[in-house]
């Protein structure tokens, strides 16, 4: 069964500077997507951003972007320019070809003014 | 266009009672996935149907838990009779298609506390 580790159950990071939340995977497959989701508080997850394994370019959307390491089943997320918004529980998860997605625990991000 | 809906927010029950969870998936959806976190773990999916059918529902925890989905529109998920370890946020998506990089989109999660 494929899983997905979250090591770091919180991260801070002062506003206008960069952050990487880490995420590592595992599974015996060849073809799958990955995703990172944001939950801010009281609110529902949305998708940042997504990267299907067959591609070797790293995905960026805006300020985030990832760094896939498909040998080492690594996939995190760098956020660049923080901002007072990017305050949330991320989600790493991991879909094979069809669903479901599996999470990892998640990391708390808090942004420091 | 509206996202998706879940009914009630919080809800707060005695063990032994019996709660009804509802979603409303992103119209036109045919694909709705239920989630489940318990404090401090991972989110675990619970099942997915495609329109009315059970697609897959590996991850009901047990006979107490019966989702339906009348109609191929929302969905009710029941818990009869709870247990204190059913607490946790529920969670419901949707998708329009299974394949590819088809992303499921989040309701808010409804949060049950079991005392």
């Amino acid at each position: 069964a494929q899983t997905v580790t979250q090591s770091q159950p919180e991260m801070s990071v002062q506003e206008a500077e960069t952050v990487t939340l880490s995420c590592t995977y595992d599974t015996s497959e060849s073809d799958y997507y990955l995703f990172w989701y944001k939950q801010p508080p009281s609110r529902q997850m949305i998708l940042v951003i997504r990267q299907e394994a067959y591609k070797q370019q790293n995905a960026t959307e805006n300020r985030f972007s990832v760094n896939f390491q498909k040998a080492a089943k690594s996939f995190s997320l760098k956020i660049s320019d923080s901002q007072l918004g990017d305050a949330a529980m991320y989600f790493c998860a991991y879909r094979s070809i069809a669903p479901p997605l599996v999470f990892g625990k998640g990391t708390r991000l808090s942004v420091i003014a | 266009e509206a996202g998706v809906t879940q009914f009630p927010s919080h809800s707060v029950i005695e063990k032994g009672q019996t709660v009804t969870l509802r979603c409303d998936p992103i119209s036109g959806h045919d694909n709705l996935y239920w989630y489940r976190r318990v404090m401090g773990k991972e989110i675990k999916f619970l099942l997915h149907f495609v329109k009315e059918s059970k697609q897959d529902e590996s991850g009901m925890p047990n006979n107490r838990f019966l989702a339906e989905r009348t109609g191929g529109t929302y969905s009710t998920l029941k818990v009869q009779p709870a247990e204190l370890e059913d607490s946790g946020v529920y969670f419901c998506a949707s998708s329009q298609y299974i394949t590819g990089e088809n992303e499921q989109f989040f309701g808010p999660g409804t949060r049950l506390t079991v005392l």
